[in-house]
């Protein structure tokens, strides 16, 4: 079935900092792909998506690109904040199952000051 | 608006006790979603509608049901209440489906202890 799987956590960096989360995928058909954020305390958010191949991403000064020759689909921000630290959750749909987001275990991302 | 708003936000259950977690949505959102979140298990799929009177089974229903009288609301129940449902869990809503790359909004979640 389909799958995510990202890299495991927790990230913790000092502001500025330049952030990468990895995400891969297995899935059949043409999948779109999520990221999702998770702040403490709260509910999971749309951080950005992408529904196609080589479609970038971007939200809030993150970035992610749909690399389907690597079924890839990491994110990235160039200078972290403080207010970045959350939980980050890689998804997909629209494989074998259209009902289904299938997420990520979540990777924590914590930045220090 | 409110968005997705869940009730209640805690709880602690014993063992084969009963419950109903509620959840409404107030944007006309045909679809609905009941996940669970386990620690470093990511977000399973409990039980999902796709609009008033229709729900299916998602990847983890088992002691789980759910009805959908109205569009509104998605009311998920626990029966005889086991440790293994310990979780925290998040009702979502979308307008449209994931073949769609729908954008799901969450509540705030419900964090379920059963002694």
């Amino acid at each position: 079935g389909d799958s995510v799987t990202q890299m495991e956590g927790p990230v913790t960096l000092s502001e500025e900092a330049f952030l990468t989360i990895n995400c891969t995928y297995t899935a059949t058909g043409y999948p779109s792909l999520f990221w999702y954020v998770q702040y403490p305390g709260e509910g999971l958010q749309l951080l950005l998506k992408a529904t196609k191949a080589d479609d970038k991403g971007s939200n809030k000064g993150f970035e992610a690109t749909y690399r389907k020759e690597t079924t890839s689909f990491h994110l990235e921000k160039g200078s972290v904040q403080v207010s970045d630290s959350a939980v980050y959750f890689c998804a997909l749909t629209g494989g074998s199952n259209d009902y289904k987001l299938s997420f990520g275990a979540g990777t924590t991302v914590t930045v220090r000051a | 608006n409110a968005g997705v708003t869940q009730t209640p936000k805690f709880r602690i259950l014993k063992i084969g006790q009963s419950m109903t977690l509620q959840c409404t949505q107030d944007m006309n959102h045909n679809y609905m979603y009941w996940y669970r979140q386990d620690p470093g298990m990511g977000l399973k799929l409990i039980y999902y509608s796709v609009g008033a009177g229709i729900t299916d089974k998602g990847e983890v229903p088992n002691g789980y049901n759910v009805s959908r009288s109205t569009t509104e609301d998605f009311p998920l129940r626990l029966e005889l209440a086991a440790p293994s449902q310990t979780s925290v869990y998040f009702c979502a809503s979308s307008y449209s489906s994931h073949r769609e790359a729908g954008e799901l909004f969450f509540g705030e979640g419900s964090r379920l202890t059963v002694l």
